[in-house]
């Protein structure tokens, strides 16, 4: 039973196009969040979300807009993708300021 | 904004060695947490510090956070070639934002 799930692991798309990508986790933390890690493969905080209310938003372009429907989901959608939006995207809960599981990642790739 | 810097970026060693990777920060930290990531796959939380000098061990691995608490440290003894991967420091800021250091990525060879 897999603890934090993120769909789709793969993602290859267009420029231009707007995709979701969507993540769960049936641990019951009260915070979630969107990291997105580059070639480099620095882990850059974009989003954190607790108990559904939006607390941090990392200078990240307006083009990302996180929803978070209940505390237990964190979708992330992107429109007018770009070639630079191209990296690994992950999910990731915590309970407070306890340690955070990830989700498998979504590698996007902006063609 | 706060940055969290890991020394050093890429170490290769040969199995048997040991390993060890500096996380230094310019303020004060509330706490420290470490990561594993496999190549190819996701972090994974290890352990996370909280008072002034504390030590951790978890099998082959020593966990220090400094007395200052600004800077720590993850000491891997006889490394194994199932210890690759990158290891990632992080902290817990304001507004629990969960900000991560720049990463060490650890080689073992035969």
């Amino acid at each position: 039973d897999t603890a934090v799930s993120q769909t789709p692991k793969y993602l290859v798309t267009q420029m231009g196009n707007d995709k979701s990508i969507k993540c769960e986790q049936n641990l019951g933390h009260d915070t979630m969040y969107w990291y997105k890690q580059d070639s480099k493969k620095f882990l850059k905080i974009m989003f954190s979300y607790n108990n559904k209310e939006l607390i941090i938003n990392e200078t990240v372009p307006n083009r990302f807009s996180p929803k978070s429907p209940d505390k237990a989901h964190l979708n992330l959608h992107i429109n007018s993708l770009e070639l630079g939006d191209s990296a690994v995207y992950f999910c990731a809960s915590s309970q407070g300021r306890g340690g955070a599981f990830f989700g498998q990642g979504t590698r996007l790739t902006v063609v | 904004g706060q940055q969290v810097m890991q020394i050093p970026q890429y170490q290769h060693v040969q199995e048997g060695e040991d390993f060890t990777t500096y996380c230094n920060s310019s303020t004060t930290l509330s706490n420290i947490q470490w990561y594993k990531q496999r190549p190819g796959g996701h972090p994974v939380f290890l352990i996370q510090l909280v008072k002034s000098g504390e030590v951790k061990k978890q099998k082959r691995l020593t966990f220090q956070f400094g007395e200052a608490k600004k800077n720590s440290s993850l000491h891997i003894t006889a490394t194994q070639t199932t210890d690759v991967g990158t290891y990632f420091c992080a902290n817990t800021g304001t507004a629990s934002k969960l900000t991560f250091g720049t990463g060490t990525r650890l080689q073992v060879t035969l």
